[in-house]
């Protein structure tokens, strides 16, 4: 089974509509990550879970919404979303020790969404 | 501000030898990362430097220097499956991790 998950691979949604994007890790990390790269552009951090906990919300606007129900599962909700916010959004996960991001992160391979 | 800079694309024959540099200016350093992703795939770790130095793994090897804020990824014997993005990303002072926007690299036969 591959260490981090992400559901749907691909995503297409209208400005209107709600979906939610999955990531599951099974490496027994402590920490997760979700992250937005866009094209040309370097990986943009958007929010970071340290045991289930949000200590990372880097101005990510509202429509935007992370979840962590426990530490080997993510979910990013999403409402109301713009054509700029199409983009692949990667999640990440890594052992986290006391308040440093210093171990590896390993990544998901990624949702590509395009909001129409 | 922070900033990393790397080429944005690089061609290189099947067989050669490629250096993909990587500069950068940040609030401390904690450590420099590299990352391969091939297109639609997951970015995967290929080294990390926290010391100057070369750190050979296989065909690949990173160096560092942190007086001159450089590091580059050499990668030698290169292969078609080569062909992908590399990342650089730098851990600041506050453990923040600090991204490039990534090398494309094109392995020609």
């Amino acid at each position: 089974e591959t260490g981090v998950t992400q559901t749907p691979r691909h995503l297409v949604m209208g400005m209107t509509n709600k979906k939610s994007l999955k990531c599951e890790q099974h490496l027994g990390h402590n920490a997760m990550y979700w992250y937005k790269q866009s094209a040309k552009k370097p990986l943009e951090l958007m929010f970071v879970y340290s045991l289930e906990e949000r200590v990372e919300n880097n101005s990510v606007p509202s429509r935007f919404s992370p979840e962590c129900p426990n530490s080997s599962h993510l979910f990013l909700h999403l409402h109301t979303l713009q054509p700029e916010d199409s983009a692949l959004y990667l999640c990440a996960s890594s052992h986290l020790s006391g308040q440093r991001y210093t171990d590896t992160q390993y990544f998901g391979p990624g949702t590509r969404l395009t909001v129409l | 501000g922070q900033n990393i800079d790397q080429p944005t694309e690089m061609t290189a024959t099947e067989g050669a030898i490629v250096q993909i540099n990587c500069t950068y200016q940040t609030s401390g350093f904690n450590g420099l990362f590299w990352y391969q992703q091939h297109a639609g795939e997951a970015p995967t770790f290929l080294s990390y430097n926290v010391l100057d130095g070369l750190e050979e793994k296989g065909r690949f090897s990173s160096f560092l220097s942190r007086s001159k804020g450089y590091s580059y990824l050499l990668l030698k014997e290169l292969q078609m499956k080569d062909s992908a993005s590399y990342l650089c990303a730098v851990l600041d002072s506050n453990y923040q991790l600090i991204w490039g926007a990534g090398t494309k690299l094109i392995i020609k036969p």
